[in-house]
């Protein structure tokens, strides 16, 4: 069974930049049946969704984050990593990896929805 | 951006009576391709991420108990609890994932009256 577990430095500087990790167990990381993605949630915002990984490398991203945040995948680590750049106090927010899970249906593949997630890790940003 | 309005924010039923939660989303979330609403409903408790209940706006995830069931199509949908259970108190969030970027609803808080 996949469990996911986010991992970050908790306390952040403003303008700094904050990486997270998220490892993968019981599963691999690039299976072509699933892919990636982070969201974040703040007592201000809501849910909100950062972006989303395939196995391969290949990303897309919220274009209200765009332009401040880069995912990658690590293979040999089993692990997905986010770095979001300058950021705010309007950064401050719990946030989740979670994996899209893909299924056959009517003899073809589709993606159908997040269905494991990690338990999340809380970023503050504060000087 | 597709936004995704839940009604009510809030509401307080019974136990074993029916809870009825509404979700909006400004268009269409029906993917063409297999003709499946990209519509998604998660149950989230204090502490914990959001667990999925309900996938294609009307297929109870695995596991998940049937009591709780889905249903609507194109931008209207309905996530409905038969009978509330005491374990049912949480927060309900809708997701689309038609369209990037996904957009979540704001979130029902269901109690006990």
């Amino acid at each position: 069974q996949v469990q996911l577990q986010e991992s970050g430095p908790g306390l952040v500087r403003p303008s700094q930049t904050v990486s997270l990790t998220c490892l993968v167990s019981g599963g691999p990381i690039n299976s072509g049946t699933h892919y990636w993605s982070w969201m974040r949630q703040s007592a201000g915002k809501g849910l909100e969704w950062i972006g989303r990984i395939y196995g391969n490398g290949d990303a897309n991203y919220n274009p209200s984050l765009k332009s401040r945040v880069t995912m990658s995948v690590d293979t040999s680590k089993n692990q997905l990593s986010l770095n979001l750049a300058s950021v705010t106090a309007a950064d401050t927010a719990v946030y989740y990896c979670a994996r899209m899970n893909g299924k056959w249906f009517e003899e073809s593949f589709y993606y159908y929805a997040l269905d494991v997630w990690g338990q999340g890790t809380t970023v503050i940003v504060s000087s | 951006d597709i936004v995704m309005t839940q009604s009510p924010d809030s509401l307080a039923v019974s136990l074993g009576e029916r809870a009825t939660i509404s979700c909006r989303s400004s268009q269409s979330v029906l993917y063409s391709s297999n003709n499946k609403n990209y519509l998604a409903w998660f149950q989230q408790k204090p502490g914990q991420p959001p667990k999925l209940l309900i996938y294609w706006a009307s297929i109870r995830h695995s596991g998940v108990p049937d009591r709780f069931s889905g249903s609507g199509s194109g931008t209207d949908f309905t996530l409905t609890i038969s009978t509330l259970q005491a374990e049912d108190v949480a927060v309900y969030y809708c997701q689309q994932y038609d369209s990037s970027p996904w957009t979540f609803g704001q979130g029902t808080k269901v109690e006990i009256k």
